[in-house]
């Protein structure tokens, strides 16, 4: 089944304490992306990765790390979380390239919580 | 990329037609109109995408304006399980870069 996973599904952490939200897609995707998900403010994007070593900025990158060494992986990284990082996020990915079929599917979402 | 406008909440009856309107008005020519929806906290889910003509799936229908500027996303029979936030959002043919969604529409379907 064509899909986008995340792990881990809900985790409460404490401030600074280093964790990292898996992303794993097995449809050959070429894109991935992660968002994060705040009452009233939508889905803002993070950062994205257009294939394996490139990834970019998003709209709210600040305090997050990515890493993109396999296609299929894209781990979001916290390395000292604080409380304002306490969100909704989603990983997604999309095939690029082909005109008018770049749909993004996302995976079920991390809910995190810092304390 | 565009930005794009959505009202914050519409309400439908139950069988009716939904009209979710969009404004991208900064639209560019080689920019997609997507919408996507997501149903309480699941991941967004893709429903529809065009470029300048109007278009149909099983899922609703996409009319875009001939100026490009706006488009609405027309779910023909709403049904409760139509109840979502529904997005739209402007990505360029050919691949995606920096992708904005916004804030959406709060669909509530009324029986």
């Amino acid at each position: 089944e064509a899909q986008v996973t995340q792990n881990p599904r809900y985790l409460i952490t404490v401030t600074g304490k280093k964790l990292t939200v898996t992303c794993s897609q097995n449809m050959n995707h070429e894109y991935m992306s992660w968002y994060r998900q705040d009452p009233g403010l939508g889905l803002r994007q993070i950062y994205y990765s257009m294939n394996v070593e490139v990834t970019d900025k998003g709209d709210v990158p600040e305090g997050y790390k990515v890493s993109r060494k396999e296609k299929r992986n894209f781990p979001l990284i916290l390395e000292s979380p604080s409380p304002n990082q306490t969100s909704l996020y989603f990983c997604a990915s999309s095939q690029t390239g082909t005109l008018a079929k770049n749909i993004q599917y996302f995976g079920a979402g991390t809910r995190l919580s810092v304390l | 990329d565009a930005k794009t406008t959505q009202p914050t909440s519409m309400d439908c009856a139950e069988g009716r037609a939904a009209n979710l309107p969009c404004n991208h008005s900064t639209i560019s020519g080689n920019e997609y109109v997507y919408w996507y929806r997501q149903i309480h906290s699941q991941g967004p889910q893709y429903i529809i995408h065009g470029l300048k003509n109007n278009e149909t799936n099983e899922m609703a229908s996409l009319i875009i304006t001939e100026d490009r500027k706006s488009s609405t996303l027309i779910l023909p029979h709403a049904t409760l399980r139509d109840t979502a936030v529904y997005y739209c959002t402007a990505i360029p043919g050919g691949g995606y870069q920096k992708v904005t969604f916004g804030t959406g529409t709060k669909l509530q379907v009324i029986p």
